[in-house]
């Protein structure tokens, strides 16, 4: 069976500084795919960002890059820049079959 | 907007009934996803749908159950409902069933039973 980590409950970030957030997964597949999404405080899951296991950059959207080591199974999520607004739960995910299996989240808090 | 749209918001009940949750997809999307998330368990898949057909079941109970219809919109009916099965249910939808398949979610279905 797939399993997604998030080692971390709770981060710290001053706004302005970049902020890694940690994902580790466990597959025995060779082809997979790995998404971020991020719920605020309102509830929402909204959709950040996707590595494929085949892809050989590392997936970048605007501020967030994903930082993915195949070898290490880990595929963390980089905030750069963090704003007020960054504030909310993260989530990593792994495609296991046709669904989402999601990690149980790290909460990032983002001050002034 | 995620596009997706779930009703209704909010629900709250008593041990022992029966709800029903709905769920209209994006449109041009054929999947439908219904998740469950709680303090406890954490984001739950519960089961899919792919033009009208279950194609994945996760951990749902058998008190819980589901379709989707012609117009692909999907319902999650729960029954004899449990104090442990307060939580915000999600649905989810995407365009094919398979690989860089990005869902897309709606704002929750949040459920309270008394």
């Amino acid at each position: 069976a797939q399993k997604i980590t998030q080692t971390q409950p709770g981060m710290f970030v001053q706004e302005k500084e970049a902020v890694t957030l940690d994902c580790t997964y466990d597959t025995s597949d060779q082809s997979y795919g790995l998404f971020w999404y991020k719920q605020p405080s309102s509830g929402e899951m909204i959709f950040l960002i996707y590595q494929g296991s085949y892809d050989e950059q590392n997936a970048t959207e605007g501020r967030y890059s994903l930082n993915f080591q195949k070898a290490r199974k880990s595929a963390n999520l980089v905030i750069s820049a963090s704003q007020l607004g960054d504030s909310a739960m993260y989530f990593c995910a792994m495609r296991e079959g046709t669904a989402l299996i999601f990690g149980k989240g790290t909460t990032l808090s983002v001050s002034s | 907007d995620s596009g997706v749209t779930q009703t209704p918001k909010h629900l709250i009940t008593a041990t022992g009934q029966r709800v029903t949750l709905r769920c209209s997809p994006r449109s041009g999307d054929l999947s439908v996803y219904w998740y469950q998330q709680s303090l406890d368990q954490g984001l739950q898949f519960l089961i899919q749908y792919y033009n009208g057909e279950e194609r994945a079941k996760g951990n749902i109970l058998e008190r819980f159950s589901a379709q989707q219809f012609p117009d692909l919109h999907s319902e999650l009916n729960l029954s004899s409902l449990e104090l442990g099965d307060s939580a915000l249910y999600f649905c989810a939808s995407g365009k094919i069933s398979f690989g860089a398949n990005v869902l897309t979610f709606g704002a929750g279905s949040r459920l309270t039973v008394l």
